[in-house]
């Protein structure tokens, strides 16, 4: 099974700043990986899609980019409403998420 | 508009079996593959298994040997069955259409509890 590791598991920062994510695969995923957004009490949001297409209604702050093992997750300017636990998930090989990184206000 | 809904009891009993359902609407299970998502409380997402559209499944390793996974297409449910139960079994149960995971039902909570 392929693993996931994501980084960091947490991380603070101020509104505005630059977020950036990462997940590191243990083998190539040939740019199959997806990131989603989970609020407290909801469900998982699809946010982008095959490493760096946007979905459809989320706001363009978002992007992510990557190749091979290695793919991040960006934020360019955090809002308020951002704060959230973010995940990563593969889908080359069957489907494996990340561990989660919990995003919130400095 | 498409959606997915989980059903079942709240809570088992260790040792016991854990039967889910997942009713969709607004897709077709032969053109779509399910997924079974679990979260603990507080914890990451763990993918369980799949429905393929074809109707062969796959599971995660770690749980294939209590997991079984299967569909009634004419009335578009998906079924979980665990067997085996452990408290660490306790999460919020989700269903997932597809590689994109872009739908989702609103999860049910399983406590496994004597």
């Amino acid at each position: 099974d392929i693993q996931m590791t994501q980084s960091p598991s947490f991380l603070s920062a101020s509104v505005g700043d630059r977020v950036t994510i990462n997940c590191k695969a243990s083998q190539n995923i040939n740019k199959y990986l997806n990131w989603y957004q989970q609020k407290l009490g909801e469900a998982p949001k699809l946010l982008i899609y095959n490493t760096n297409n946007l979905q459809t209604g989320i706001p363009s702050r978002f992007s992510g980019s990557g190749s091979g093992t290695d793919y991040t997750l960006t934020i360019s300017s955090l809002q308020p409403e951002d704060v959230a636990t973010y995940f990563c998930l593969q889908h080359s090989s069957r489907y494996t998420f990340g561990a989660g990184t919990k995003l919130e206000l400095k | 508009q498409v959606q997915l809904k989980e059903s079942g009891p709240g809570l088992v009993k260790p040792s016991e079996t854990l039967s889910l359902t997942c009713t969709v609407s607004g897709f077709s299970l032969t053109s779509y593959h399910v997924s079974w998502v679990r979260q603990p409380p507080g914890k990451g997402l763990e993918w369980m298994g799949v429905i393929w559209g074809d109707g062969s499944t796959a599971y995660n390793s770690a749980l294939k040997s209590r997991l079984s996974i299967s569909r009634d297409t004419s009335k578009s449910q998906v079924f979980l069955k665990m067997s085996s139960l452990k408290t660490e079994d306790t999460a919020t149960y989700y269903c997932a259409r597809d590689w994109t995971f872009a739908y989702w039902g609103q999860g049910t909570l399983v406590t496994v509890s004597s």
